[in-house]
């Protein structure tokens, strides 16, 4: 599979905070993928992009698919405590193609602050 | 519509012990996934299936073995389980793609197995 490096690793968020978090690609990509995954739970499709400079929102969270194509943000706006869980970045299995598999980065884990 | 649903929840193996991982998805999707979630590590494709009677291999193939005799139904056996195989499975599904659509990149994810080997 593709090497997806997400960044960053973990967050604490404070409720009414914007955080952003990025994924980056070792090759060109034709599609990102958004998912969520709470605790004890499975990922959950949250956005998909497929072009490159897109803009894409739902809800509180935006993502945008980099123009180089080897890049990808998750922006969530005024976080409120339900948008703990992991962050998974996500993108089609070989490069350039519109293979049906796909890799995942390892995830950004977003926590409240106390 | 219960969407894509697995069994068991949780199972604790000893060493060399072998088990069947059961996952049903009612959405009539053709693609079928099996992943294991390691801390760190995200999502990794052990097996994949594009179709009933169709298996192929993904990233992290090596003792485990998977069949898909009806469309609805993957299944992923462990025939001698090892501890390195201790981690969270998850069974995803997702449409063929048609027409140009891209829906089949989209993956639903079942709720997961945590399966411990001792």
């Amino acid at each position: 599979g593709q090497q997806l490096n997400q960044s960053p690793q973990s967050m604490f968020i404070q409720e009414g905070e914007d955080v952003s978090m990025n994924c980056t690609s070792s090759s060109i990509f034709n599609t990102w993928l958004w998912y969520k995954q709470e605790p004890g739970e499975g990922p959950v499709l949250l956005i998909a992009l497929y072009k490159a400079g897109e803009l894409t929102s739902n809800g509180r969270l935006t993502a945008q698919f980099g123009i180089t194509r080897k890049d990808s943000f998750l922006n969530i706006s005024a976080s409120i405590p339900s948008d703990v869980g992991i962050y998974f970045c996500a993108g089609p299995f070989l490069p350039r193609s519109n293979d049906y598999k796909l890799s995942f980065g390892a995830g950004t884990t977003v926590t409240v602050r106390a | 519509n219960a969407g894509v649903t697995q069994t068991p929840k949780f199972r604790v193996l000893k060493t060399g012990q072998s088990m069947t991982l059961l996952c049903a998805q009612d959405m009539n999707h053709e693609y079928m996934y099996w992943y294991r979630q390691d801390p760190g590590m995200g999502l990794r494709l052990i097996h994949y299936s594009v179709g009933e009677g169709t298996t192929a291999k993904g990233e992290v193939p090596d003792g485990y073995n998977v069949s898909r005799l009806k469309k609805q139904n993957f299944l992923l056996g462990l025939e001698s389980a090892a501890p390195s195989q201790t981690s969270v499975y998850f069974c995803a599904s997702s449409y063929r793609a048609r027409g140009g659509l891209k829906s089949y990149n989209e993956q639903f994810f079942g709720p997961g197995t945590r399966l411990t080997v001792l």
